[in-house]
C-alpha cells in the first residue's frame, strides 16, 4: 500500500523567506511523486512531478522538489517566498503502474506574511 | 484549450435529498476521476473511468452513490439519499492517456453543504 504524510499542517513564512514543505511516502515499488497547489475555491494545479529521471524537479512559480529514496522524501522547497504562494498544498504519490491513482496526502496550509 | 467543467460550482441540501454533479473533463481525454475531498483533507478517489468503463469504483459507497458516463466524454456523479456526511468538495479529473503517467487535470469542484 502506498501513503503520503505530510509534516505540518500549516507553515508560515516571511515574504521573501524560504519556503520549506515536507513530504514523506511510503511505497511497496519505485512511486511516482506529485506536488499539487490549491487555491480557495479553485481545484488542483500541478506544480511538478517526479516520474525516475532527475531527482531534483523543478516547476512552476520557482518551485522546485529533491527525491530522496534513502529519506523516503520528497520536500517542497522555493527560495524567496512571495505573497501569491499563501495556498494549500499537497504532496500525491502514484504506483509505477498505468492507472494514475493518486494518494494524497493531508495538505499543508502555506501562509506568507509581508 | 478549456479546462474541466464542474456544474454546479455549490450545492446546499438537506439531508435525504438526491444531489448530482456533472463534470466535462478536457477534450480527448479518456480518463476520468471523481475525488472527495474533505474539509482540511486530501483528495480521496471515488471512482476512476477509463472511456464508459468504470475501472475502479472499490471506493465508491455504492448504497447510496453512483456514477455514469455513458458517451465516454461527460460524467455524472449522484447520492441519493444525502447524509450529513457527504458534505465536501467533489473534484473531477481527467487525464489524457492511460499507460502513461500523465498530469491529472483538476475541476474547481463542487461544494456540497448537506443541512
Amino acid at each position: 500500500a502506498q501513503s503520503v504524510t505530510q509534516l505540518g499542517s500549516h507553515v508560515s513564512v516571511s515574504e521573501g523567506a524560504l519556503v520549506l514543505l515536507r513530504c514523506n511516502y511510503s511505497s511497496s515499488v519505485p512511486p511516482y511523486l506529485f506536488w499539487y497547489v490549491q487555491y480557495p475555491n479553485q481545484g488542483l494545479q500541478l506544480l511538478l512531478k517526479y516520474t525516475s529521471a532527475a531527482t531534483l524537479v523543478k516547476g512552476i512559480n520557482g518551485f522546485e522538489a529533491e527525491f530522496k529514496k534513502s529519506e523516503t522524501s520528497f520536500h517542497l522547497t522555493k527560495p524567496s517566498a512571495h505573497m501569491s504562494d499563501a495556498a494549500e498544498y499537497f504532496c500525491a504519490v502514484s504506483n509505477s503502474g498505468n492507472t494514475g491513482k493518486l494518494i494524497f496526502g493531508q495538505g499543508t496550509t502555506l501562509q506568507v506574511k509581508p | 484549450e478549456a479546462g474541466v467543467v464542474q456544474s454546479p460550482r455549490y450545492k446546499i441540501i438537506e439531508k435525504k435529498q438526491p444531489v448530482a454533479f456533472w463534470c466535462n473533463p478536457i477534450s480527448g481525454h479518456n480518463t476520468l476521476y471523481w475525488y472527495r475531498q474533505n474539509l482540511g483533507q486530501g483528495p480521496e478517489l471515488l471512482i476512476r473511468y477509463e472511456n464508459e468503463e468504470a475501472v475502479d469504483d472499490s471506493q465508491l459507497p455504492k448504497d447510496r452513490f453512483s456514477a455514469e458516463r455513458l458517451k465516454g466524454v461527460d460524467s455524472t456523479l449522484k447520492i441519493q439519499p444525502a447524509e450529513l456526511g457527504d458534505s465536501a468538495v467533489y473534484l473531477c479529473a481527467s487525464r489524457i492517456t492511460r499507460g502513461s503517467i500523465g498530469e491529472q487535470f483538476f475541476g474547481p469542484g463542487t461544494r456540497l453543504t448537506v443541512l
